[in-house]
């Protein structure tokens, strides 16, 4: 069973800190990472997809990937109250031919002014 | 920008009923894919499809089906609602032909409640 875990939280921090998501994954074949922002009732958005080792930054967000540990975070840096959110990791998984997604069950990040 | 929709943002059927959800996107995407969510569960992949009449379960198939008549539209059917299908389902659809690990733009989800 291929699995994405991530830590439910909350986590909360104060405005202005900088808030960290991680997210493990059991596949070493894996190959693309996503981060989704969920709001309360609404749908899943793109954030940030990784695909090579390393930092790749856009805006205050920044995702680090490390494939050796299975390992993928997200880090928001100067964190507003308009991040408060759930945030979704999604890893692809190779399997009977087909690319799929897996989605971890998310994290929930509240962002206290 | 691209655009999925779906029927309902809610729906409350009753234990037995047959249901139909749409999902319609409009920027010619591929593939096409239903999930449902449920709380510490994430999303679930149901079924999935790279071409029109083509289909594939994803994770948890089991109580559904799917139809992909038209290349911008998949429909996902509950042939006799249960209880334990009670969720949030949301469609998404992504560009590239084929296997991809191509960007998943999602839905605005519908909330289903089988009584």
């Amino acid at each position: 069973q291929k699995e994405v875990e991530q830590n439910s939280g909350p986590l909360s921090v104060p405005e202005g800190a900088i808030a960290s998501l991680n997210c493990t994954y059991s596949d070493r074949g894996s190959q693309s990472f996503f981060w989704y922002r969920q709001y309360s009732g609404k749908s899943p958005e793109l954030i940030m997809s990784i695909y090579s080792n390393g930092d790749k930054e856009d805006g205050r967000f920044t995702a680090q990937l490390n494939k050796a540990s299975q390992y993928v975070s997200l880090l928001i840096r100067d964190s507003q109250p308009s991040d408060s959110a759930t945030y979704l990791c999604a890893v692809n998984f190779f399997s009977g031919g087909y690319n799929k997604l897996i989605f971890g069950a998310g994290t929930r990040l509240a962002v206290h002014p | 920008d691209v655009k999925v929709t779906q029927s309902s943002r809610y729906l409350v059927k009753r234990t037995g009923e047959k249901v139909f959800l749409e999902c319609v996107q409009d920027m010619d995407h591929e593939n096409m894919f239903w999930y449902r969510q449920d709380p510490g569960l994430g999303l679930r992949l149901i079924y999935f499809s790279y071409d029109v009449k083509m289909k594939e379960k994803g994770d948890i198939p089991e109580g559904y089906s799917v139809s992909r008549e038209k290349k911008e539209r998949f429909s996902l059917i509950l042939e006799s609602a249960s209880t334990n299908q009670t969720s949030m389902y949301l469609c998404a659809s992504t560009r590239v032909a084929g296997p991809s690990t191509d960007t998943q733009y999602f839905g605005p989800g519908t909330r289903l409640t089988v009584l």
